[in-house]
């Protein structure tokens, strides 16, 4: 079975500090994905990855950072949290093929006070 | 950034009873979409992958089908169990890496 596992599942940092996620898949997926879910909002794509090295911005990347050093571990990085960074973070990871299926992992529930 | 809608964004379901809702996404360089169950305090997991305009995939009591020229998807319960309550996601694949997802309809199976 496939794994996805996210360093934390609930996460207390105040305004300012820099935040770290981390997530590791052991399947040899090409892409991960960073996602935060928001009531109302649905998941949001914040930045992902196809590669090592290589990154791209999703749809609300301000105030968020990535690394991607080994094909395995995709970090989401706070650089200065904020409250409005409170949120449910998700990530993914997906093979290249386009029909193929997404795998999330638990999810990490950061609080920024 | 895409626009895939789902509605209705909730719904209450008597057990036993069927169900369905909607996903619609754009009509235009359309490549798959996808629907993920999204339970409370786990991870979504994947239903389906559709690909092919008329596509129709099944799983259990949960199905769903595929209209890529008007862009909507549907997905169907039927005989509604309590293990159905969850957030049901679809997702738009237009151009091979990244998902665009809806916003869910939750569904609450009432026993």
């Amino acid at each position: 079975d496939v794994k996805v596992t996210q360093s934390s599942r609930y996460l207390v940092k105040r305004t300012g500090e820099k935040v770290f996620l981390e997530c590791v898949q052991d399947m040899d997926h090409e892409n991960m994905f960073w996602y935060r879910q928001d009531p109302g909002l649905g998941l949001r794509l914040i930045y992902f990855s196809y590669d090592v090295k290589m990154k791209e911005k999703g749809d609300i990347p301000e105030g968020y950072s990535v690394s991607r050093e080994k094909k395995e571990r995709f970090s989401l990085i706070l650089e200065s949290a904020s409250t409005n960074q409170t949120s449910m973070y998700l990530c993914a990871s997906r093979p290249m093929g386009v029909d193929d299926t997404q795998y999330f992992g638990p999810g990490t529930r950061l609080t920024v006070l | 950034i895409l626009n895939v809608e789902q509605s209705p964004q909730s719904l209450h379901v008597q057990e036993g009873d069927s169900t369905n809702f909607t996903c619609s996404f754009p009509s235009s360089n359309f490549y798959a979409l996808h629907w993920y169950r999204w339970e409370t305090a786990k991870s979504p997991e994947a239903l389906f992958v559709m690909t092919l305009n008329g596509d129709e995939k099944k799983k259990g009591r949960i199905s769903a089908t595929l209209n890529t020229k008007e862009g909507y998807s549907y997905l169907y319960i039927k005989g509604s169990q309590p293990e159905d309550s969850a957030t049901y996601l679809c997702a738009f694949n237009a151009a091979g890496n990244k998902l665009t997802f809806g916003g869910g309809t939750r569904v609450l199976v009432k026993p």
